[in-house]
């Protein structure tokens, strides 16, 4: 079936570095969600790619959908403390599930 | 807040036991997913379901079982719990399908002693 892989699982940076984290699914996908989870808190919705090629910054965050929509990262400029979490990319899987990546959980230095 | 809210926040309890999640999803939301997040791990897909019928399963247990009621909130109940069962209970709603976007309560955790 449709399996949505992350890499990397860790990451950690000091602050002010940038930080990338990559997603690549085994299907095409008609679009590709990306959430962020705050340690000990719940996913967040941050984005929803959906054309091929598609790039969608939101300040320092900038989002990528591959031009096959079989690949997406997320690139954050210049992190902060408040950007630790855990990253996760999504696809849909038909209508009625979303497959999820491992996520990418990120630490930073300050 | 994400309007979603899943009740209790915290649940103990003993193995063997039976437990009841409760979620409310987002007014205006019509599908509800149920998550289990075990510690460092990803969002396990157990179920969803949409305008109280069942529309996909994942990886749910026989003794895992769900349903939605006529007013759309959920509930997930656990039976003869086991230690590997302690985990993050998620509930999202999203307005129709998995092609929007979901928004997550805030979870139970569930600890099985």
């Amino acid at each position: 079936g449709q399996q949505v892989m992350q890499i990397p699982q860790y990451q950690h940076v000091q602050e002010g570095e940038d930080f990338t984290t990559y997603c690549n699914s085994s299907t095409t996908l008609s679009n590709i969600q990306w959430y962020k989870q705050r340690p000990g808190g719940h996913p967040v919705f941050l984005i929803q790619l959906v054309k091929s090629g598609e790039v969608k910054k939101q300040k320092r965050l900038t989002f990528q959908f591959g031009e096959a929509k079989k690949n997406s990262s997320l690139h954050i400029t210049a992190t902060q403390t408040t950007d630790v979490g855990t990253y996760f990319c999504a696809g849909p899987r038909g209508a009625q599930k979303l497959v999820f990546g491992q996520g990418t959980r990120l630490t930073i230095n300050p | 807040d994400s309007g979603v809210t899943q009740t209790p926040k915290h649940l103990i309890t003993a193995t063997g036991q039976r437990v009841t999640l409760r979620c409310s999803p987002r007014s205006g939301d019509l599908s509800v997913y149920w998550y289990q997040q075990s510690l460092d791990q990803g969002l396990q897909f157990l179920i969803q379901y949409y305008n109280g019928e069942e529309r996909a399963k994942g990886n749910i247990l026989e003794r895992f079982s769900a349903q939605q009621f006529p007013d759309l909130h959920s509930e997930l109940n656990l039976s003869s719990l086991e230690l590997g069962d302690s985990a993050l209970y998620f509930c999202a709603s999203s307005v129709q399908s998995s092609y929007n976007e979901q928004f997550f309560g805030p979870g139970t955790r569930l600890t099985v002693l």
